[in-house]
């Protein structure tokens, strides 16, 4: 069976600190792809990022980066010098073979930045 | 500018009537999804559809239905509303190139009272 787990619910910052969301994630194919979408108060969901299973190769884009790491199923963003305008939901998903490559998410993470 | 739209925003209906929520895409893409999302539970998948006509149960099918008639738009149907079916619900459609790259609409709030 496939699953993601984001286990932190809400995060409250403060502007400019860093933070990292943790998403980890389960299953038994070789070909996956791991997602991350944001998710802004207007409701609509937003693609962030794609990484294939092959390429466990940090990205960074600006304030944003992501540390893949197979060993422990992990797929972490963190978020440098965050910004009121960060203030969102952030959902990990995960996409594979078994499932027939539907995405399923994770529960979501409520990342709150305080001025 | 790519666009997935659900027909309303807010919705109101009592239990046991029949809801159909529209999404409509203009990115000519072969897939689309009905998702619905719950606080802690984050998205899970009614049904999608790969192709016109084509429908594929997801996750959670029961009490809901699908019709897509034509590529560009991908109809939810609630038979006969229940309470448990208040939620936000999310279309969301992907090309076949393989990326997997979903293109969200902005959601429908569904009240059943």
């Amino acid at each position: 069976a496939q699953k993601v787990t984001q286990a932190q619910t809400e995060i409250s910052v403060v502007e400019k600190e860093d933070v990292t969301l943790d998403c980890v994630y389960e299953t038994r194919d070789t070909t996956y792809y791991l997602f991350w979408y944001k998710q802004p108060p207007s409701g609509e969901l937003v693609f962030l990022i794609r990484r294939n299973s092959f390429d466990e190769q940090n990205e960074i884009s600006g304030r944003y980066s992501w540390n893949f790491q197979k060993s422990t199923s992990s797929f972490n963003f963190t978020i440098t010098a965050s910004q009121v305008v960060d203030s969102a939901v952030y959902f990990c998903a995960l996409s594979g073979w078994t499932g027939g490559f539907k995405t399923i998410f994770g529960a979501g993470t409520r990342l709150f930045v305080k001025a | 500018d790519v666009k997935v739209t659900q027909s309303s925003r807010y919705l109101v209906k009592r239990t046991g009537e029949k809801v159909f929520l529209e999404c409509v895409q203009d990115m000519d893409h072969e897939n689309m999804f009905w998702y619905r999302q719950d606080p802690g539970l984050g998205l899970r998948l009614i049904y999608f559809s790969y192709d016109v006509k084509m429908k594929e149960k997801g996750d959670i099918p029961e009490g809901y239905s699908v019709s897509r008639e034509k590529k560009e738009r991908f109809s939810l149907i609630l038979e006969s509303a229940s309470t448990n079916q208040t939620s936000m619900y999310l279309c969301a459609s992907s090309s076949e190139d393989g990326d997997e790259k979903l293109f969200f609409g902005s959601g429908t709030q569904l009240s059943v009272l």
